[in-house]
């Protein structure tokens, strides 16, 4: 199985301030068709998950634009730019490139 | 608009069968690419995947839980079922089913709590 390695394990940060949140592959993600299916996936308190990035960097419909994913290989990294107060919650890095899919253990971002 | 909504018994006594049953609605799983999975989440734990179906048929699992699920799916009825045998403590969890598109989870249902207790 493919281990997804997430850092830091919380993260507390100011209102409008940045925060980066890493994740790292047992194994490249890079699929023999050349994608790299590595999601971000942001789960606020007592919700489902919700994706907000997949391959890499491409955001989803609807999600904000300071959200920004970057990486490759191994190593991956999610990006708010100006952190909001609804931005508070747990963030998973998730891969899609091998079965079993398999998940970060989450980052909880909470406001300082 | 798509939905997906988990639903099945809130308790089971452990070595009891769980089945859980994932009704959705605003696609077709017999479109190519398109699958629906299942998640689980203990309480205050990360994400935990299980299992995937597509609409051919084509199944896929966890390898450490394979010997104790099923994922079948009834595509007249927009749904997908997943069967867990003998059901331990430790699978207190929410499990939940997701659809599956361009190689990302992309919706989620609300999740369904099971508690595994005697």
């Amino acid at each position: 199985d493919i281990v997804m390695t997430q850092t830091p394990v919380s993260s507390p940060v100011t209102l409008g301030q940045p925060a980066s949140i890493s994740c790292r592959s047992s194994q490249s993600l890079v699929h023999s068709d050349g994608n790299t299916y590595l999601s971000w996936l942001q789960q606020r308190p007592g919700q489902p998950p919700r994706l907000l990035i997949n391959k890499i960097s491409s955001r989803l419909s609807g999600v904000p634009d300071r959200f920004s994913g970057s990486g490759a290989g191994t190593d991956f990294t999610l990006k708010i730019s100006r952190v909001e107060a609804e931005d508070v919650g747990v963030y998973y890095c998730t891969q899609g490139t091998q079965f079993p899919h398999t998940f970060g253990q989450g980052t909880k971002l909470e406001i300082k | 608009q798509i939905t997906l909504r988990e639903s099945g018994p809130t308790l089971v006594k452990p070595t009891q069968t769980l089945t859980l049953t994932c009704t959705f609605s605003g696609f077709s799983l017999t479109t190519s690419g398109v699958a629906v999975g299942w998640i689980r989440q203990p309480p205050g734990k990360a994400l935990e995947w299980l299992a995937l179906i597509y609409g051919n048929d084509n199944k896929r699992y966890s390898p450490s839980l394979n010997s104790r699920l099923t994922i079948t799916k009834d595509t007249s009825k927009n749904q997908v079922v997943l069967t867990m045998t003998d059901m331990d403590p430790v699978d207190t969890a929410t499990y939940y089913c997701a659809h599956r598109e361009n190689w990302s989870y992309d919706y989620w249902g609300q999740g369904a709590l099971v508690t595994v207790s005697s």
